[in-house]
């Protein structure tokens, strides 16, 4: 991930309507990316995963993209509902390292 | 009860004391990690551990140390605080050959 300050980029999106938030990696090694969702208060959980043999994969009302050539990945939700408000992070990994590096995060505020 | 516990979860002390985070897990696993968690700088990674006999050094070791008592415990040590080390601290665990990272509820430590 890269580092953008102090200051966490945040994307406002109306109830209902589909948000798309981005990550960049920096390790051309990376072959294992995954998003996490951090609600206030709390540690990070686990929303999906994809390795760079795909560039795309769906999970429930959440779709992520992988563009390996500007090492670029995206984090789509659907139907975006309140309950999604929370800061998102990606992390990367080369496979055998387990070694997993955060992004700085997205915060995701859902406007009713 | 959290499969992810972390002790204290507030701790309030002062410059050159030595203070210890534990992190105790219920799931099994036998990859644990330490993250710190800075506004606007997402997690980055202190050390990680396969095993009771595998440590590791990850992005931001400087500073700390760490012990694998066992394969459910893994605690983090600052021999002599500083007040740059204020900050959030999260203990997770990683199922084998995923990157699902459990993550505890986290450790606030303030260095006064």
């Amino acid at each position: 991930g890269e580092s953008v300050g102090l200051h966490l980029p945040t994307l406002s999106v109306q109830e209902g309507d589909n948000s798309i938030i981005n990550c960049a990696y920096s390790n051309s090694a990376s072959d294992y990316f995954i998003w996490y969702k951090q609600e206030s208060g709390k540690g990070p959980q686990f929303i999906i995963d994809i390795r760079s043999n795909m560039d795309k994969r769906q999970g429930q009302r959440v779709t992520v993209l992988l563009n390996k050539t500007v090492k670029h990945l995206s984090l789509q939700i659907a139907a975006t509902q309140p309950g999604d408000s929370a800061v998102y992070f990606c992390a990367d990994c080369t496979s055998g390292t387990y070694k997993y590096i955060f992004g700085t995060g997205t915060r995701l505020k859902v406007l009713a | 009860d959290a499969d992810v516990t972390q002790t204290p979860r507030n701790r309030i002390t002062k410059t050159g004391k030595r203070i210890m985070l534990e992190c105790s897990q219920t799931k099994g696993h036998d990859r644990m990690y330490w993250y710190r968690q800075d506004p606007g700088l997402g997690l980055r990674l202190i050390y990680y551990s396969f095993d009771v006999k595998d440590i590791n050094k990850g992005e931001i070791s400087d500073g700390y140390s760490v012990s694998r008592q066992a394969q459910a415990k893994f605690s983090l040590s600052l021999e002599s605080a500083i007040p740059n080390q204020t900050a959030l601290y999260f203990c997770a665990t990683s199922k084998p050959n995923t990157g699902e990272l459990f993550f505890g509820e986290g450790s606030r430590l303030t260095v006064l």
